[in-house]
């Protein structure tokens, strides 16, 4: 069936590090979310991408739809203690409406 | 506030008792999902209703059920509960039943002892 492989499951950085998620699809994808949970949290939306190679920005969030539709990443520039959670990316194909999620990521600041 | 609204907040309940957890989605919106979450795991999708009718089935035991009723809002019964039901169960809403992102509340927290 499709799934939705996300790496790495834990990313441990230093504060002001870079921080980056990788989604891969094992079918084409019509549209790849993304979310954040913070902990003790719900999902929160971040942003949808739905066209070949988008590329959007969120101040220090980038996120990338590959060229295939079939991979996405979600990009942190210089870490900050707010931006700890998991990020979670759901797909979903134009053949099957349901959101497909990934297992998330979730991101650790070292003291 | 996602303006999805989950109650009850936790729920603590005996093995073999069933429960009732309900979700009022945003206002316009007319899908209902309904999730679990185990413990720092991630999201286990069970069932979507769009408009009053079930649209998606996921890992839903038959133990569980849910319906979604005219005035859109959902309910989620988990009956003959086991220690292994014991999870945070999230309810969400969104638009339309297909692309739209989703709004998640705040979940409900069930323990089964």
């Amino acid at each position: 069936g499709q799934q939705v492989m996300q790496i790495p499951q834990y990313q441990h950085v230093q504060e002001g590090e870079d921080f980056t998620t990788y989604c891969n699809s094992s079918t084409t994808l019509s549209n790849i979310q993304w979310y954040k949970q913070r902990p003790g949290g719900h999902p929160v939306f971040l942003i949808q991408l739905v066209k070949s190679g988008e590329v959007k920005k969120q101040k220090r969030l980038t996120f990338q739809f590959g060229e295939a539709k079939k991979n996405s990443s979600l990009h942190i520039t210089a870490t900050q203690t707010t931006d700890v959670g998991t990020y979670f990316c759901a797909g979903s194909t134009d053949s099957n409406y349901q959101l497909i999620w990934g297992a998330g990521t979730k991101l650790i600041i070292k003291p | 506030d996602s303006g999805v609204t989950q109650t009850p907040k936790h729920l603590i309940t005996a093995t073999g008792q069933r429960v009732t957890l309900r979700c009022s989605p945003r206002s316009g919106d007319l899908s209902v999902y309904w999730y679990q979450q185990s413990l720092d795991q991630g999201l286990q999708f069970l069932i979507q209703y769009y408009n009053g009718e079930e649209r998606a089935k996921g890992n839903i035991l038959e133990r569980f059920s849910a319906q979604q009723f005219p005035d859109l809002h959902s309910e989620l019964n988990l009956s003959s509960l086991e220690l292994g039901d014991s999870a945070l169960y999230f309810c969400a809403s969104s638009a339309q039943d297909w692309h739209s992102p989703l709004h998640f509340g705040n979940g409900t927290r069930l323990t089964v002892t």
